[in-house]
This record gives structure tokens, C-alpha cells and sequence, in this order.
């Protein structure tokens, strides 16, 4: 079964910073999918970046950004010029590329912005 | 644009009630997820439908049951309700075919309290 972990949880950053939140899974699979998700006190659950594990080029989406390193079996999410509207908790999590499509989280990280 | 609608949003039943949860997908998605989300958890993969038959099922109680109707809305339904079920309940939907296939969007949630 696949694993997700997320070393740190809780990590701050002043505004206008940059930070970067740390994920590690653990996966038999060759071909799968990565998330980065964000929940901020809504609860509501925000997708914010994916990477497919064929792809060498680490996904960008504005301000967020991957680190992807396959054979390490990391995925770290780097926010640049962090904004008040950035804090939440961070999930990273694991999809299968075939069969199972279900989403398995880390425990989460969550991030505090001080202005 | 469109998203994932649950209903109810807020729900507060007794030990040993029942308890139904609705998730209307986004148009065209074919497939629906549930999750459960604890306090403080990360969500928990419950179960999941495409073209309104089972295509997963993670760690669901026997007391719960769900189905993916004709019109491709679902439904939880949760029986013997016991404290322990208080969480967050995600319903997610995803496309099988376009730019975001495989990526799944998470609706706001029905909260379910159980006194």
C-alpha cells in the first residue's frame, strides 16, 4: 500500500517570503500521480498543483512550484512571495495511475503567514 | 463555474440514527469519491463510482452504505450512527476524459455531528 509523509507539521513564513513544505511517499508504482492540496479554515479542499510521475519537468502554477525528485521519492511544494491568503494546511497526496483512483493523504502541514 | 454541490451542509443527529448525505458532481464528471475527514485527520478514502457502479471501496463501515444514482448524483446513507462518525464528509467528482482527467474536485463538505 502507498504511503504519504509529511515531516513537518506546522512551518510559518513572513509575507512575501518563500517556503517550502515537504512530502514523501513510498510506492511499488512506476507510473502514478502527485497533489498538492490546501485547506484553509473553510475546510474546503483546494487542488494547488499535480504532477504526473512520467513527466521530468517539475509543475509550476503561479507562485507554487514542485520540486519533484522521483527516484528519492519526494515532493516538496515551494510557495514564492507568500501572502496572507496562503495560510492553510497543505496536503500532499498519492494517485494511482491505474486501478485504484483514490487519493491517500500525508497528515498535513500547516502553514502560518505573519505579515 | 459549476462545482461539486453536498447537501446537507451541516448535520446533527443522535447515537444509533441514520444519517443520508447527498453529492451532486460537476457536469460530465462520471465519477464520485467520498472521504472522511476527521478532526485534525487528514481525509480518509471511504468509496468510490463510475457510471454509477462501485469502483472502489476503502475503509467504509459495514454501517454505511452508498450508491451513484441514474442522473450520476450519490448518496452516503450511515446508519447506527455512533460518536465516532463526527467528521467532515468530502464528496469529490472527476472527469474521465479531458484537461483535467484524473484530477478530482472536492465540494465543500457536509459536517455531520453526532450527539
Amino acid at each position: 500500500a502507498q504511503t504519504v509523509t509529511q515531516s513537518q507539521p506546522e512551518m510559518s513564513v513572513q509575507e512575501a517570503e518563500t517556503v517550502t513544505l515537504s512530502c514523501t511517499y513510498d510506492t511499488s508504482e512506476s507510473d502514478y500521480y502527485l497533489f498538492w492540496y490546501k485547506q484553509p479554515p473553510s475546510r474546503q479542499m483546494i487542488l494547488v498543483i499535480r504532477q504526473e510521475a512520467y513527466k521530468q519537468q517539475n509543475a509550476t502554477e503561479n507562485r507554487f512550484s514542485v520540486n519533484f525528485q522521483k527516484a528519492a521519492k519526494s515532493f516538496s511544494l515551494k510557495i514564492s512571495d507568500s501572502q496572507l491568503g496562503d495560510a492553510a494546511m497543505y496536503f500532499c497526496a498519492y494517485r494511482s495511475w491505474g486501478g485504484s483512483e483514490k487519493l491517500v493523504f500525508g497528515k498535513g502541514t500547516k502553514l502560518t503567514v505573519n505579515p | 463555474a459549476a462545482g461539486v454541490i453536498q447537501s446537507p451542509r451541516h448535520l446533527i443527529k443522535e447515537k444509533r440514527e441514520t444519517a443520508t448525505l447527498k453529492c451532486y458532481p460537476i457536469p460530465r464528471h462520471d465519477t464520485v469519491y467520498w472521504y472522511q475527514q476527521g478532526p485534525g485527520q487528514d481525509p480518509q478514502f471511504l468509496i468510490s463510482f463510475y457510471e454509477k457502479m462501485q469502483s472502489d471501496k476503502g475503509s467504509i463501515p459495514d454501517r454505511f452504505s452508498a450508491q451513484q444514482f441514474s442522473d450520476y448524483h450519490s448518496e452516503l446513507n450511515m446508519s447506527s450512527l455512533e460518536l465516532g462518525d463526527s467528521a467532515l464528509y468530502f464528496c469529490a467528482s472527476s472527469p474521465t476524459s479531458g484537461a483535467s482527467y484524473n484530477e478530482q474536485f472536492f465540494g465543500p463538505g457536509t459536517r455531520l455531528t453526532v450527539l
